[in-house]
Order: structure tokens, then C-alpha cells, then sequence
């Protein structure tokens, strides 16, 4: 039973530049959290997924903007890269609210230079 | 404001030193804390989700406790292997997590 699987697993960007990271949900998960993690920090919620809508978001610009589709993945994408979105980015798939827990992937690091 | 507090930052311990970690909470309405650990440049891997004031949990070497306003995890004898960033997360009234900074445990043999 694969869990969450998330891609790429490095990535370097430009300042400026936009990107985009791929998260495939654990079997059996509809929801889908992302969550942006700086180096010696704990993760910090960005925004969640359910039905294919936000559900909820996180305190970040509106440059952060994601995707769900039909088969549960997901797709978060910054526009206009600044070099403090340097970081760890993870993805967290739930049953529903996730209450009972999360499963996390093993993150997209994003360099911005 | 909800908020997660997790200490010390960082532990250094000798293998076979018992030592706890601690994680302070205010949130209304606890619906459950929850621990990770994560090695570096990794995602977190659940270790114990606690839902009431008095409930255990044991997985090897680590046992977590919660009271009202805290929770331990507790690790018994580690091993080198135990080395890890150890996160603390509780949801907020809107189910998404909040977490701690972390305490970053290094076991040395």
C-alpha cells in the first residue's frame, strides 16, 4: 500500500519563476493538505483540499494557489518565486478532516536562488 | 491564538540516558495531539495521536502521556537510531494542524 508520494523530491527555481509540485494521496485518502516547512521549523498549514475545492487556507499570499483532481492528487503551485520560499514543502492526505491523523509524504525541497 | 510549545530545542543524550521532551498546548477544544518524528529531509512520520487527559501510548522505546495542558513522550534507554527531530501537533477548531518548532534529539553512543 503505497502512501504519499510526492514529486519532484528537489527542485531548483529562479527568483521570479513559478512552480509547481505534484502529491499523490495515500490509498484510500480524499483529502489533501500542504503544509510549508522552513529549515528548523515546524511545518506551517498552507491549504487544504476536499472535493477538488479549498476547503481552508493558511496564512500565505495568493501567489500559493493548488489543485485537486478527481483521483485525489494534487498540485500546489507559487508564482513569482521569492527566495524566502525556499523550503521544505509536504503534503498530507487524510480521510476526511483527519481528525484520526495524517500521512505525510517525504517533501519537495524547493531552492530559490 | 492556538499555539503549540515544544521543549528543549535540542537534546543531547548518551545512549541508554532516559529523558522526556515536552510539548505545551492552548487550543479550546482539544480533539487530539498528535506526535511525529522526522529525520532531516523527510517528511514526518506519525508516531501517537492522544485524545484525553490521562491516556498513554507505547511504541518501543518512547511512551507519550497527555494531561490538560501538555503532553511528554518519554524515551526509555534510546539507541542512535532514536535521533530524529520529534514534532508535537494539535488541530486547531478548523482541523488543521498546528505545530511545535520541534526538539531535535541526538543519541550518542
Amino acid at each position: 500500500d503505497a502512501g504519499v508520494t510526492q514529486s519532484p523530491t528537489h527542485l531548483i527555481k529562479t527568483r521570479g519563476q513559478q512552480v509547481t509540485l505534484r502529491c499523490s494521496p495515500k490509498s484510500g485518502h480524499d483529502t489533501v493538505s500542504w503544509y510549508q516547512q522552513a529549515l528548523g521549523q515546524g511545518p506551517q498549514f498552507i491549504f487544504q483540499y476536499y472535493e477538488e475545492e479549498e476547503r481552508q487556507r493558511g496564512n500565505f499570499p495568493d501567489r500559493f494557489s493548488g489543485h485537486q483532481f478527481p483521483n485525489y492528487s494534487s498540485e500546489l503551485n507559487v508564482n513569482a518565486l521569492l527566495l524566502g520560499d525556499s523550503a521544505l514543502y509536504l503534503c498530507a492526505s487524510s480521510l476526511g478532516q483527519g481528525v484520526d491523523g495524517y500521512t505525510f509524504g517525504s517533501g519537495t525541497r524547493l531552492t530559490v536562488v | 491564538e492556538d499555539q503549540v510549545t515544544q521543549s528543549p530545542e535540542a537534546l543531547r543524550l548518551q545512549e541508554g540516558e532516559s529523558s522526556s521532551l515536552n510539548c505545551s498546548y492552548t487550543v479550546s477544544g482539544l480533539r487530539g495531539l498528535f506526535w511525529y518524528r522526522q529525520d532531516p529531509g523527510k517528511g514526518p512520520e506519525f508516531l501517537f495521536t492522544l485524545y484525553s487527559a490521562g491516556e498513554e501510548k507505547e511504541k518501543e522505546r518512547l511512551k507519550a502521556t497527555l494531561t490538560k495542558k501538555e503532553s511528554f513522550l518519554h524515551i526509555t534507554a534510546p539507541k542512535p537510531e532514536d535521533s530524529a527531530t520529534y514534532l508535537c501537533a494539535v488541530p486547531d477548531n478548523t482541523d488543521k494542524l498546528i505545530f511545535g518548532t520541534g526538539t531535535r534529539l541526538q543519541v550518542f553512543p
